[in-house]
């Protein structure tokens, strides 16, 4: 079975372009999550869907970024303008459901190595 | 700001030592805890869940304690494929707001 699928695998770009970082969940899971890891502050949760709809945006650092889910399988991040501090890894991760009062474990895509110049 | 704090290592230990790590947690609401494991340059992958009482997995023990907020993850008889940077997961129901944080991982380095 194919587990997250994300693309691209690396992206260079220079400052000020737009970047669109895309993610293919599991199929049949109802949640996906954005996450950012740098060395300097771990892995962070930047927004997660439920059903195609965005639960949670406040990781989100600033309008620069936005994410949509215009279906169960696929999600995109965007990021417009870039700037060379958003360089990071980008996971996006999918899980069966998220409620408030139970966890079902998330799987991890491979990530997106970005890096702005 | 949510903390979850975990030593960031290295841990240098030799091939079959035990070694322990711990991660604290600021929030007294949090509900749920984890444990995964990230290796080099790849993705997290779930470890074990830490339940109230503790629960074991073959050479792994991951324990709560409430009262002192903090999780433990214990190995024992270390082998080199343990070497990793292990996270720590911390979910607070009916927060409202991010209801899960990751702490930045503490580096395992098991030598042969």
């Amino acid at each position: 079975d194919a587990g997250v699928i994300q693309s691209p695998r690396h992206e260079v770009t220079e400052m000020g372009q737009e970047v669109t970082l895309r993610c293919k969940p599991i199929s049949g899971h109802n949640s996906l999550f954005w996450y950012r890891q740098t060395m300097m502050r771990g892995l962070e949760l930047l927004i997660y869907f439920n059903n195609n709809v965005p639960i949670d945006d406040s990781g989100m650092p600033e309008d620069r970024f936005s994410a949509k889910m215009p279906n169960a399988s696929f999600s995109t991040l965007k990021i417009q303008p870039s700037e060379p501090r958003d360089s990071a890894v980008y996971f996006c991760a999918s899980s069966l459901s998220w409620l408030a009062d139970s966890y079902n474990e998330q799987f991890f895509g491979p990530g997106t190595r970005l890096t702005v110049l | 700001r949510k903390e979850v704090e975990q030593d960031p290592g290295p841990f240098n230990v030799p091939e079959g030592a035990t070694v322990a790590f711990n991660c604290t947690y600021s929030n007294s609401a949090s509900q749920s805890f984890f444990w995964y494991r990230q290796d080099c340059r790849k993705e997290p992958k779930l470890l074990m869940s830490v339940y109230s009482s503790g629960n074991e997995d073959g050479r792994f023990t991951a324990q709560l304690n409430r009262a002192s907020q903090y999780i433990s993850l214990l190995i024992r008889d270390s082998k080199l494929s343990d070497s990793a940077t292990y996270l720590c997961v911390v979910i607070e129901t009916n927060s409202g707001n991010t209801p899960l944080v990751f702490g930045k991982g503490t580096r395992l380095s098991v030598i042969a």
